[in-house]
Parts: C-alpha cells; sequence; structure tokens
C-alpha cells in the first residue's frame, strides 16, 4: 500500500520563480495538508484541502495557495520565490473522519538561489 | 508566538536506559497530542498519541504523560534503543473548527549511544 507520494524530491529555483509541489495522498484518504519545515524548526502548517476546497490556512501570504483535484491529489504552488522560501515541504494525508490520522510524506525539498 | 515548545534541542543516552523527551504548551484549547519521529530525508512517522482527557497513554516502550495543569507532556521510552535516534517532535491538535491543522514543537534530536 502506497503511502503519501511527493514530487519532486529536490527543487532548485531562482529568487522571483514560481514553483508547483506534487502530492499524492494515501489510498483511502480524502484530506490533504502542506507543511513547512524550515531548518532546524518544526514543521508549519501552511493549509488543509478537502473536497477540493481550502479548509483552513495558517499564517503564509498569498504567495502560497494550492489546489486538490477530483482524485484527492493536491498542488502546492508558490510565486515570486523568495530566499527564505527555501525549506523541506511536507504533504500529510488523512481521512476526514479521523481527524488525527495523519501519514507524511519524505518531502520536497526546495532551494531558492 | 511559540504555542509548543521543546526546549532541548538534543538529548544524549545509553542503549538500555531510559530517554525522556519533554514539551511544553501554551493554547490550552489543544485536545489532543501527537509524537513524531523523523529520519533524515524521510518524513515525520507518527508514534504515539493522547487526549487531552487522558494522563498516560502506553504503547509498548512508549508512555507518553500529560500534565494539564503544567501544560506539559513527555515521551519515555524504555529500553532505548540504537534504532530509535532520530529527530522527535511534539505537535498538538486545537479542538472544534481547527480540522488538521498541527502544531509542532522545534524538535528533539535523540542520540542513543550502543
Amino acid at each position: 500500500d502506497a503511502g503519501v507520494t511527493q514530487s519532486p524530491t529536490h527543487l532548485i529555483k531562482t529568487r522571483g520563480q514560481q514553483v508547483t509541489l506534487r502530492c499524492s495522498p494515501k489510498s483511502g484518504h480524502d484530506t490533504v495538508s502542506w507543511y513547512q519545515q524550515a531548518l532546524g524548526q518544526g514543521p508549519q502548517f501552511i493549509f488543509q484541502y478537502y473536497e477540493e476546497e481550502e479548509r483552513q490556512r495558517g499564517n503564509f501570504p498569498d504567495r502560497f495557495s494550492g489546489h486538490q483535484f477530483p482524485n484527492y491529489s493536491s498542488e502546492l504552488n508558490v510565486n515570486a520565490l523568495l530566499l527564505g522560501d527555501s525549506a523541506l515541504y511536507l504533504c500529510a494525508s488523512s481521512w476526514q473522519k479521523l481527524n488525527y490520522g495523519y501519514t507524511f510524506g519524505s518531502g520536497t525539498r526546495l532551494t531558492v538561489v | 508566538d511559540q504555542q509548543v515548545k521543546q526546549n532541548s534541542p538534543s538529548l544524549s543516552v545509553q542503549e538500555g536506559r531510559i530517554s525522556i523527551l519533554n514539551c511544553d504548551y501554551t493554547n490550552s484549547m489543544f485536545d489532543y497530542f501527537l509524537w513524531y519521529k523523523k529520519y533524515p530525508a524521510e518524513g515525520p512517522t507518527f508514534l504515539i498519541s493522547i487526549s487531552s482527557i487522558k494522563d498516560k497513554n502506553e504503547d509498548g516502550r512508549f508512555t507518553v504523560f500529560l500534565n494539564k495543569s503544567a501544560k506539559h507532556l513527555s515521551l519515555h521510552i524504555v529500553p532505548s534503543q540504537p534504532g530509535d535516534s532520530a529527530v522527535y517532535f511534539c505537535a498538538a491538535h486545537a479542538g472544534g473548527t481547527s480540522y488538521g491543522k498541527l502544531t509542532f514543537g522545534q524538535g528533539t534530536i535523540l542520540t542513543v549511544h550502543p
């Protein structure tokens, strides 16, 4: 049973560019959350998608946006990249009716130069 | 505003001994707490959790204790094994409409020496 799959695993972008990260949830899961983990810090909640809508959002600017598709997969888009956006981006999936059963992917390491 | 804090960046213990990882929180709305373990190049893996209505939960070598009055929880690993060496994150979930938002601590690097 495949867990949460994220792509790509690593990415290097230039300041000002835009980036799209992708996440396929664990089989049976319908909810996707995105987290940003800066070096030496714990993951920080960006937002969560359920039924193709953003259900909750953390303290991140509008440059961060997302999307959920009918097959429950999700994308995270970041516009106008800043050096400070360099981090590990984690996707976590869960089943809406089991609020705490989060499964995390291995993440996408984004480096902005 | 760091609502979940793990004040010890690192912990080193001998194999077979007890490892105690600590976590403090400030938000009284937190109703569920989780511990995750993270190896390099992998995502966090769920370890154990506890509801705010309980004060202890045990799963094999892992026990989590919750002291609500002190807003403090701890993870005990007995006996510690070299394979337990990883970064441990404490996370908390607030009730109501917070849905899936987890608030994480900064993590504690546990090293278990053979």
